[in-house]
């Protein structure tokens, strides 16, 4: 059964840095894009990134370019979310999730359950 | 990048009804590569529908998509108790990146 199983919710002040985590299980973690979603409180989601973990390939979206970093480990099928500083408008939740094919030609299948990461002095 | 405007933003609708969901995108979709995805409160979205009109793997068949090129519907022939929920669409092809529409919410 294939699952992400994701960090759990964190809160940090602004100009904190921060990294959560998605675990994948069930399937073969460097075959398979995984990629991050924030939902802010009450809004649609929006795609930040994307990451095939079998040679690290990473694209961001240009609205979030510069402003997070996405990684994969390999040895333990995780893939990771960081901020160095974050801001209060960084409060949202983050999914991650799994593309089952060629990147912008399938739809994510498999999310993980949500982080809530609030920011908060 | 594609602009997805999904309407109404809400529909009131009693179960056993038919809902009519809307997605216009700001230009053509690329192959149709336009989802669905409905998502209920405190959980991850969950994938309807891919290809604009496949439904997702164990999705009752009340659920169907149609369109092409930048206008897209979603229609649920007769509504559940567990169908009220937020629906988001999303197209997964441009090189520009992905994006989700704004959501329509489907109430009692």
């Amino acid at each position: 059964e294939v699952q992400l199983v994701q960090s759990g919710a964190e809160v940090k002040k602004p100009g904190e840095s921060l990294k959560i985590s998605c675990k994948a299980s069930g399937y073969r973690f460097d075959n398979y894009w995984v990629g991050w979603v924030r939902q802010l409180p009450g809004k649609g989601p929006e795609w930040m990134g994307i990451i095939y973990p079998g040679d690290s390939d990473t694209r961001y979206s240009p609205s979030f370019q510069g402003q997070v970093t996405i990684s994969a480990d390999t040895s333990t099928n995780t893939a990771y979310l960081q901020w160095s500083s974050l801001k209060a408008s960084d409060t949202a939740t983050y999914y991650c999730a799994r593309l089952p094919g060629d990147f912008l030609r399938v739809p994510f299948d498999y999310w993980g359950q949500g982080t809530r990461v609030t920011v908060s002095s | 990048e594609i602009v997805l405007t999904q309407s109404p933003g809400t529909l009131s609708l009693s179960p056993g009804e038919r809902a009519t969901l809307s997605c216009r995108a700001s230009q053509s979709v690329r192959s149709n590569y336009l989802a669905w995805y409905q998502q209920r409160p405190g959980q991850a979205p969950r994938l309807l529908i891919y290809g604009a009109s496949s439904r997702a793997s164990d999705i009752p068949d009340r659920f169907s998509g149609s369109g092409s090129g930048a206008d897209f519907t979603l229609t649920i022939s007769r509504l559940e108790p567990e169908d009220f929920a937020m629906y988001y669409c999303q197209q997964y092809g441009s090189s520009l990146g992905l994006t989700f529409g704004g959501g329509t919410k489907v109430e009692i």
